[in-house]
């Protein structure tokens, strides 16, 4: 099983900083990666898939980089929207797909 | 655009078994690769099982196989998850979720509780 490990655990930006999130595989997954978004009592919401494609609907201020086993997630100018927990995932492998354990953007 | 409405969940005791719907609307749900993903009260997203358009195909998770079932029925637009043996680890919200590699739609979830 391929281990997804994501950091920090906890970003603390003020509202128009630029946030930088990483996630880093256990073994190269190609650019076989997503980023999800969650907020409380909600379900995800998918922000990008295959390391750097963004989601229908998905502003601009996000983007995703990287491949192989580092990736990251940047998120240009912080909104207040914006402020909640963003998990990788890898579809590279299965079984099963995994997710990273998430990085809580929180408001500084 | 495309819904995902579950149903089912519940609080069930432990070596229990408890069945999970998904009515899937505004695409073509046949089309699809589906999943039910999972969420753990606090915790992270795990992947739990996935199965083709035609059901062909079927994958899940170790520590649910053998003792979970993904199924669809086309016809109806429905997707199911039939849970049996169930743990105290098993309690989590289950979400609906379109796609095979990636997630682009998901449902609201529903909460699946295993306690005496």
């Amino acid at each position: 099983e391929i281990v997804m490990t994501q950091s920090p655990v906890t970003l603390s930006v003020s509202p128009g900083e630029r946030a930088t999130l990483s996630c880093r595989a256990s073994q190269s997954v190609s650019s076989n990666l997503a980023w999800y978004q969650q907020k409380p009592g909600q379900a995800p919401r998918l922000l990008i898939y295959d390391a750097s494609t963004r989601a229908t609907g998905i502003p601009a201020r996000f983007s995703g980089s990287g491949s192989g086993t580092e990736f990251t997630l940047t998120i240009s100018s912080l909104q207040s929207e914006d402020f909640a927990v963003y998990y990788c995932q890898q579809y590279s492998n299965w079984p099963p797909w995994t997710f990273g354990q998430g990085t809580k953007v929180e408001i500084k | 655009e495309g819904q995902l409405v579950e149903s089912g969940g519940g609080l069930v005791q432990p070596g229990g078994s408890l069945s999970l719907s998904c009515a899937a609307s505004g695409f073509t749900f046949s089309g699809y690769w589906m999943s039910w993903v999972r969420q753990a009260p606090g915790k992270g997203l795990e992947w739990v099982a996935n199965i083709k358009q035609d059901g062909s195909e079927k994958h899940s998770v170790d520590s649910v196989r053998g003792r979970f079932t993904i199924s669809r029925d086309n016809a109806k637009n429905s997707l199911y998850l039939q849970m049996n043996s169930l743990r105290a680890e098993d309690t989590a919200v289950y979400y609906c979720a379109r796609g095979y590699g990636w997630v682009d739609y998901w449902g609201q979830g529903t909460l699946v509780t295993v306690s005496s």
